[in-house]
C-alpha cells in the first residue's frame, strides 16, 4: 500500500513564475492537509481539504496561493508569481477521517527553490 | 507567543543516556497531542500520541499535564539512531490542523 506521494520532489522556479505541487493521498484517504516548512522553522499548517471541498484555509496566504482536491486526481497546491520568500519544503499529509484521533501520514515533501 | 514552544537544543548526549524534552502549548482547547520525529530533510513521522494518563512505548515515555499545558517526552537508553528532531504537536478540537513546535534536535554520540 503506497504511502502519500508528492511530486515533484524538487522544483526550481524563477521569481514571477507559477509553481504547482501535487499530492496523492494514501489509498482510501479522503482528507488532505498541506503544511509549509521554512528553513530552520517548524511546519506551519496551510490548508485542509476533503474531496472537492476546502474545510479550513486559515493558514493560506491571502494572495497568490490556492489549493484544490478534485473528485478525481491528486490535490494541487498552486503558487502564482512566486517570490524568494516562497522557498520552502511543502509537505502534504492525508488521513482516513478528520477526527481528532486520526493519524496524519506525511508525504516526502516538495522542496521549492525560487531563484 | 508561539502556540507550541520547545527548546530547540541541540541536545548532545552519549549513547545510553536518558534525555527529556519539554513542550508547552498556549491553547487550552487543544484536544490531541503527539510527538513526531523528523530526520534531516525528511517528512515528519508519528512517534507516539500523548495521553493524560501518560503512555510508554519501549524506551519512550510521554506525559501530558493539561492543567499546566505541558507535554514531555523521555527517551531512555539513547541509541545513535535516535538522533533526529523531535516535534511537539497539538491538535485543537474540532479542527483538522496540526500545530507544530519548532522542534528539539537530539544528537546521540558514540
Amino acid at each position: 500500500n503506497a504511502g502519500v506521494m508528492q511530486n515533484p520532489r524538487h522544483l526550481v522556479r524563477r521569481r514571477g513564475q507559477e509553481a504547482r505541487l501535487r499530492c496523492s493521498p494514501m489509498k482510501g484517504h479522503s482528507h488532505v492537509y498541506w503544511y509549509r516548512q521554512l528553513p530552520e522553522e517548524g511546519l506551519k499548517f496551510m490548508v485542509y481539504l476533503q474531496k472537492e471541498n476546502i474545510i479550513d484555509e486559515s493558514g493560506m496566504p491571502k494572495e497568490r496561493f490556492s489549493a484544490e482536491f478534485p473528485k478525481e486526481g491528486p490535490s494541487i497546491l498552486r503558487i502564482q508569481q512566486v517570490v524568494r520568500g516562497d522557498s520552502a519544503a511543502y509537505f502534504c499529509a492525508s488521513s482516513l477521517q478528520g477526527r481528532d484521533d486520526n493519524e496524519q501520514f506525511f508525504g516526502p515533501g516538495t522542496r521549492l527553490t525560487v531563484l | 507567543r508561539k502556540e507550541v514552544e520547545q527548546d530547540p537544543g541541540p541536545f548532545n548526549v552519549p549513547e545510553g543516556a536518558t534525555v527529556a524534552f519539554n513542550c508547552t502549548y498556549s491553547n487550552s482547547a487543544s484536544q490531541s497531542f503527539f510527538w513526531y520525529r523528523q530526520d534531516c530533510r525528511k517528512e515528519p513521522k508519528l512517534l507516539m500520541s500523548v495521553y493524560s494518563s501518560g503512555n510508554e512505548d519501549g524506551r519512550f515515555t510521554a506525559q501530558l499535564n493539561r492543567a499546566s499545558q505541558y507535554i514531555s517526552l523521555l527517551i531512555r537508553d539513547s541509541k545513535l539512531s535516535d538522533s533526529a528532531t523531535y516535534l511537539c504537536v497539538v491538535k485543537p478540537s474540532n479542527t483538522g490542523k496540526l500545530i507544530f513546535g519548532q522542534g528539539t534536535t537530539l544528537q546521540v554520540k558514540p
